[in-house]
């Protein structure tokens, strides 16, 4: 079945690090691919998608590339700050019908 | 862009009474509503999808007489923990879809139920 595979957590940086978070997926068809992170206490908000292979999604300095021979969507920044510190989970949603399925979440602590 | 929302954010209430969650799509018409619940720590587990004018379809393992939904309008569905125990005490997330399967979620700011 469908399915997202996560990089566990938790992950420790500090400031201006680079991060890069794992995502692979297994899918039939042609699946949407996303990131979402949810800040402590809140609810997901989407940090970037894409849509079809080779598409990058980016956003607050965040990217991700559908690499479809790979199945993956890792998510990577240059240089991240104490404000990223959240939980980022990874997901996809199928061509097929109206679900979206869920990676387990990887929790980020960026550290001064 | 579209915002979906949740009310209410905080409710503790005790053992043995219901508790009933809100969820709004306040500027887009959903047929089709999610409900999660979050365990401390541990990612989103799908609880049921909730359909505008039909019965909830729910997840496997999710008791559907403990777990009432409701979605009487393209607007508005509703939770209600029935007879709430100290178990049932966690974070749920409600969400709308906007735009097909391309379409994001978006999702409520979740509701933290505590049962004394």
């Amino acid at each position: 079945g469908d399915s997202v595979t996560q990089m566990e957590g938790p992950v420790t940086l500090s400031e201006e690090a680079f991060l890069t978070i794992n995502c692979t997926y297994t899918a039939t068809g042609y699946p949407s691919l996303f990131w979402y992170v949810q800040y402590p206490g809140e609810g997901l908000q989407l940090l970037l998608k894409a849509t079809k292979a080779d598409d990058k999604g980016s956003n607050k300095g965040f990217e991700a590339t559908y690499r479809k021979e790979t199945t993956s969507f890792h998510l990577e920044k240059g240089s991240v700050q104490v404000s990223d510190s959240a939980v980022y989970f990874c997901a996809l949603s199928t061509n097929t019908g109206n679900q979206f399925y869920f990676g387990t979440g990887t929790s980020l602590t960026v550290i001064p | 862009g579209a915002v979906v929302s949740q009310h209410p954010s905080w409710v503790i209430c005790k053992s043995g009474t219901s508790v009933k969650i809100e969820c709004r799509s306040l500027d887009f018409q959903a047929t089709t509503m999610f409900w999660y619940r979050q365990f401390p720590k541990q990612s989103l587990m799908l609880m049921a999808t909730s359909n505008e004018g039909s019965k909830a379809t729910y997840e496997q393992g999710v008791e559907k007489d403990k777990f009432l939904i409701n979605h009487a309008s393209l607007t508005l569905s509703t939770l209600t923990v029935t007879s709430a125990h100290p178990e049932d005490s966690s974070f749920y997330i409600c969400s709308a879809r906007l735009g097909g399967h391309t379409g994001e979620l978006f999702f409520g700011e979740g509701s933290r139920l505590t049962v004394l």
